[in-house]
């Protein structure tokens, strides 16, 4: 079966720009999550969405922000980016429940210059 | 959210048994461990998980302490493509259906040499 699908893979912006990431889960997972991933905070968490509801969020600015769709795919959204924003953007999908593990997209690169 | 602790790092041979440890402490009723590694520049994976039981899949073996504080991660034959950051994780569920964030910590960064 298909795997995450995260697009755009790579991306490069300017500061001050905005940035829309784009995640499609696994057929049937309802539960979506997104990571921030630099080598100096390694994986940090940013948000959880089950059934179009934001169920966690992490301790990132509302620059950040994401949504899901009633087909479980989700997006998120950088505004007024910075330097520091450029990192490894991961999106995990999973069945919902204590029995279901996550399984990771690629990731999308942004880069802010 | 109950907070884990692993070693920064571990060597094992090839050939041999990995045992990854994780000290959970403060872990309530209602969280289950989870295991995760990355292999460098790809996304994390799944590889097992628990709540008072040992289990094993086709990766690997989790070993859970009577009292939960505690857990291992065992690979039975380690070898290169096992070289990655493991990560122990607990997370909770309540019957209600919410759950609390999965946090991923540092991990211990297991190499694999010949």
């Amino acid at each position: 079966k298909a795997g995450v699908t995260q697009t755009p893979r790579y991306l490069i912006k300017t500061r001050g720009q905005q940035v829309t990431l784009s995640c499609s889960p696994i057929s049937g997972h309802r539960s979506v999550s997104w990571y921030q991933q630099t080598p100096g905070q390694g994986l940090q968490f940013l948000f959880e969405y089950f059934s179009e509801t934001q169920r966690n969020k992490g301790n990132f600015p509302g620059r950040f922000s994401g949504r899901q769709f009633s087909n479980s795919r989700s997006e998120m959204n950088v505004s007024t980016l910075e330097l520091g924003d450029s990192a490894l953007y991961l999106c995990a999908s999973s069945l919902d429940g204590p029995g279901g593990g996550y399984t990771f997209g690629s990731g999308t690169r942004l880069t802010v210059v | 959210d109950a907070k884990t602790t692993q070693p920064t790092s571990m060597d094992c041979a090839e050939g041999r048994a990995a045992n990854l440890p994780c000290n959970h402490s403060t872990i309530s009723g209602n969280e289950y461990v989870y295991w995760y590694r990355q292999i460098h520049s790809q996304g994390p994976q799944y590889i097992i998980h628990g709540l008072k039981n040992n289990e094993t899949n086709e990766m690997a073996s989790l070993i859970i302490t009577e009292d939960r504080k505690s857990s291992t991660l065992i690979l039975p034959h380690a070898t290169l493509r096992d070289t990655a950051v493991y990560y122990c994780i607990v997370r909770g569920w309540r019957p209600t259906g919410t759950a609390s964030k999965l946090t991923f910590g540092t991990g211990t960064r297991l190499q694999v040499t010949l």
